[in-house]
């Protein structure tokens, strides 16, 4: 199994660009999520997905759009890059789930800068 | 709400020496806590995981945590250092389907 993997590994974006950060994992999960983390701060929530076809918001959604057509990906979408958004962006599978207590297995991460 | 406060945002230690990072939590309802690694442009491992059963719990690489509700702590120990361990230590909240997540503890191990 790859578990959970990410591309691109780093991007660099100008302001008001968009991109599409892809997350796949291949442990048939039912949960997944996004994170960012910015230097020296834990991970903060932005998105995440209780299985295909619904997600819903984190602590810090504004900027980004998720979608969950299959179990398998989570993209997310950065419509109108900000330098606010210089980031590392982790994504995440689990089950059962966060109320189960059930591990979280994470990717390497993208390394977003915003010019 | 949640929360976690990792209480040394840095830690040295000599190699074969005690580690100790300090994690407190709040919470408003019974939480599940985990203890997760990053090592140097890595993911996130987990450690380990604290879900209402026995109050000491048991990680990978010699790591153990104890859960103490009376303190509302969740410490991270281990008895003897080694050089692997260098990396940053993430506590981690679950309540209320959200995670919270520590600001993290910044471990050096010095040879």
């Amino acid at each position: 199994n790859a578990g959970v993997t990410q591309t691109p590994k780093f991007r660099i974006l100008k302001i008001g660009q968009s991109m599409t950060l892809q997350c796949t994992q291949d442990m048939n999960h039912n949960y997944m999520y996004w994170y960012r983390q910015d230097p020296g701060m834990g991970l903060k929530l932005i998105y995440y997905s209780v299985g295909a076809g619904i997600t819903d918001k984190g602590e810090v959604p504004n900027g980004y759009n998720v979608s969950r057509s299959t179990t398998e990906d989570f993209p997310l979408r950065l419509e109108l890059a900000a330098p606010s958004q210089t980031s590392v962006y982790f994504c995440a599978s689990s089950t059962p789930g966060l109320a189960g207590g059930g591990e979280q297995f994470f990717g390497p991460g993208t390394r977003l800068t915003v010019l | 709400a949640q929360s976690v406060t990792q209480l040394d945002s840095h830690v040295s230690v000599s190699e074969g020496t005690p580690v100790l990072l300090r994690c407190n939590y709040s919470s408003s309802y019974s939480p599940s806590l985990f203890w997760y690694v990053q090592h140097p442009n890595k993911g996130l491992q987990l450690l380990l995981k604290y879900t209402s059963a026995a109050t000491l719990v048991k990680g990978i690489n010699g790591f153990e945590a104890e859960f103490k509700k009376s303190e509302t702590s969740f410490h991270l120990t281990k008895p003897s250092a080694h050089m692997s361990d260098a990396a940053e230590y993430f506590c981690v909240v679950n309540a209320d389907y959200k995670l919270s997540f520590g600001a993290g503890t910044t471990v050096t191990v010095r040879a």
